[in-house]
């Protein structure tokens, strides 16, 4: 089955840092990858969509210049959450699905604490 | 906006109890309906889908979903849980005009099967 993995699984940083979150898809090629974040007793709310060599697109009321996504190649997309602050704290989990097939395939989860 | 409700948030059952955790969406338009689990520690996986046809779904692990259009519902079953069944599980709806792939998960339900 497909497989996709997250890196890191944890991260602590320091307020005013910037961090960056890897989603690779292992098995397949993802041409479209999705980014959420998850509060605790929250339901998984989406970021942005990113497609392969194109920019991001990012739902209502996400920042795009705090959260930034790039998603160079089909196999990799990267969020980098800059200048964290403690409310960014969360659990971010990444999708990716290929082609035109409608499934999406889910990330383990990264937990970026910002202390 | 497209909300998806699920009503409870926390299940606590005894094994070989039955189950059902509701599942209501708003969006009125056609669309694709879907059960994911998320096991401790492990990424979310899709347990069943709805697309058309019969609107009983069956999918992994004995669990099935009955879609019931004149009451936006898509409840999620399975007529004897087990221990192993403890997760946490998420409907979710994908808009099929103007949605794109994008999903919208539910607040979650966490299943707790006490021995």
């Amino acid at each position: 089955g497909a497989v996709v993995s997250q890196h890191p699984s944890r991260v602590i940083c320091k307020s005013g840092t910037s961090v960056k979150i890897e989603c690779r898809s292992l098995d397949f090629q993802a041409t479209t990858m999705f980014w959420y974040r998850q509060f605790p007793k929250k339901s998984l709310m989406l970021m942005a969509t990113s497609n392969e060599g194109s920019k991001a697109t990012y739902e209502q009321g996400v920042e795009k210049d705090k959260f930034l996504i790039n998603h160079a190649s089909l196999t990799l997309s990267t969020l980098t959450v800059t200048s964290a602050h403690p409310e960014d704290s969360s659990f971010y989990i990444c999708s990716a699905n290929s082609g035109s097939s409608w499934e999406q395939y889910f990330g383990p989860g990264t937990r970026l604490t910002v202390t | 906006a497209q909300s998806v409700s699920q009503h409870n948030h926390h299940v606590i059952l005894s094994e070989a109890a039955s189950l059902e955790l509701g599942c209501n969406y708003s969006y009125g338009g056609t669309v694709n309906l879907f059960w994911y689990v998320q096991y401790p520690g492990q990424h979310l996986q899709l347990l069943l889908k709805y697309f058309s046809g019969d609107p009983l779904v069956k999918g992994i692990k004995g669990f099935e979903a009955e879609f019931i259009k004149s009451k936006f519902s898509f409840n999620l079953r399975k007529p004897s849980v087990q221990w192993s069944d403890t997760a946490e599980y998420f409907c979710a709806v994908r808009r099929l005009t103007g949605g794109g792939n994008k999903l919208t998960f539910g607040t979650g339900t966490q299943l707790k099967v006490e021995l």
